[in-house]
Parts: C-alpha cells; structure tokens; sequence
C-alpha cells in the first residue's frame, strides 16, 4: 500500500522565482493539505483541497497557490519566492470524513 | 485563541528511564488531539488520536492520555529508536484545523 508521496525531496531557488511542488495522496485517500514547516517549528496550515476545491485556508498570502487533479493528487505553487518561505513543505491526505491525516515525507526548499 | 503548548522543549533520558511529555491545549469546541513522530528531514508519523477526556492509547513503549486541558505521552522503558520529535496536534471545532505545538525532542542515549 503506497503510503503519500512527494516531489522534488529538495529544491533551491532565487528569490522572485517561482516554484511547484507535487503530492499523490494514499491509496483510497481523496483529501490533501499542504503545510509549511519551519525548522524547530510545528507544521502551519496552508490549505486543503477536496473534489478539486479549495475547502480551507490558513493564513497564508494569495502568492500560495494549490491545484487538485482528478486522480487526487496536488500540487502547491509558491509565486515571488522570498528568503522567508524556506521551509519543509509537507503533503497530508485523509479519507473526507476522516479526521486522521497522514504525511508524506516532504520537500526541503531553500530559497537564497 | 486557539493554542497549543508543548513541554518540555527537549528530553534526555538513558535507555530504560521512563518519563513523559506535555501537551496543553486551549481550543474552541475540541474535535481531536493527535501525536505524532517526526524523525529529522522527515515527515510526521500517525500515532494517536485521543477524542475524550479519560481516553487512553497504547502503542508499543508509548502511551497517550487526555484530559480537558491537556495530553501526555507516556513513555515507558524507552529504547535509543524512540529518539525523535514528538508533535501534538488539535483538531478545532470553530475552524476544523489543525493547531500544532512546537513539537518536544527526546533522546535516548544507549
């Protein structure tokens, strides 16, 4: 049973630049959320899709962005990258209904 | 406000020495208090979900217990494998999010 999984493990950026990050859910899972993570930190939330939608959103900027696909996978999209944005980007996906979520193993972005 | 407030920040304990970590939490209308494990440069690892005060979950050395205020992790006999973060996490009722700690780094030393 494929656990969720992550795309790129690490990624380096300029500032400005802009970036995209991929998520595929557990099997039999149809809801993702995406967190950022600082080091020493808990994970903060950022939003989470379900049927494609954005169904919540924490607070974070308009420059955060997210897609679901059919197959329920996500993407998370980081416009006008800035210094502050490095963090471990992690995936979640859930069961709707279901309020366990479980973590993929993240992706480390640096932004210099 | 929702908030959540672990403690201590970080744990040294030798092999075998049992303690327990602290997870206080004041939240609107509670729908779940969940620990996890991070081990570093990783993801969160599911390890419980208490719903009710005087709930208890067992797993192994590790146990979680809960009441209105707060969530302990037990950990009993622990071994040097046990090292890594231990995150709290709720589940708020206003907001259906998830309000995590800072998280408490425990290491075992053989």
């Amino acid at each position: 049973d494929a656990g969720v999984t992550q795309s790129p493990t690490h990624l380096i950026k300029t500032r400005g630049q802009q970036v995209t990050l991929r998520c595929s859910p557990k099997s039999g899972h149809d809801t993702v959320s995406w967190y950022q993570q600082a080091l020493g930190q808990g994970p903060q939330f950022i939003f989470q899709y379900y049927e494609e939608e954005e169904r919540q959103r924490g607070n974070f900027p308009d420059r955060f962005s997210g897609h679901q696909f059919p197959n329920y996978s996500s993407e998370l999209n980081v416009n006008a990258l800035l210094l502050g944005d490095s963090a471990l980007y992690l995936c979640a996906s859930s069961l709707e209904g279901s309020r366990e979520q479980y973590f993929g193993p993240g992706t480390r972005l640096t932004v210099t | 406000e929702d908030q959540v407030t672990q403690s201590p920040e970080a744990l040294r304990l030798q092999e075998g020495e049992s303690s327990s970590l602290n997870c206080s939490y004041t939240v609107s209308g509670l729908r779940g208090l969940f620990w996890y494990r991070q081990d570093p440069g990783k993801g969160p690892e599911f390890l419980f979900t208490l719903y009710s005060a005087g709930e208890e979950k067992e797993k192994e050395r590790l146990k979680a217990t809960l009441t209105k205020k707060e969530s302990f992790l037990h950990i009993t006999a622990p071994k040097p494998e046990d090292s890594a973060t231990y995150l709290c996490a709720v589940l708020s009722g206003s907001n259906y999010q998830l309000i995590w700690g800072a998280g408490t780094k425990l290491i075992i030393k053989p």
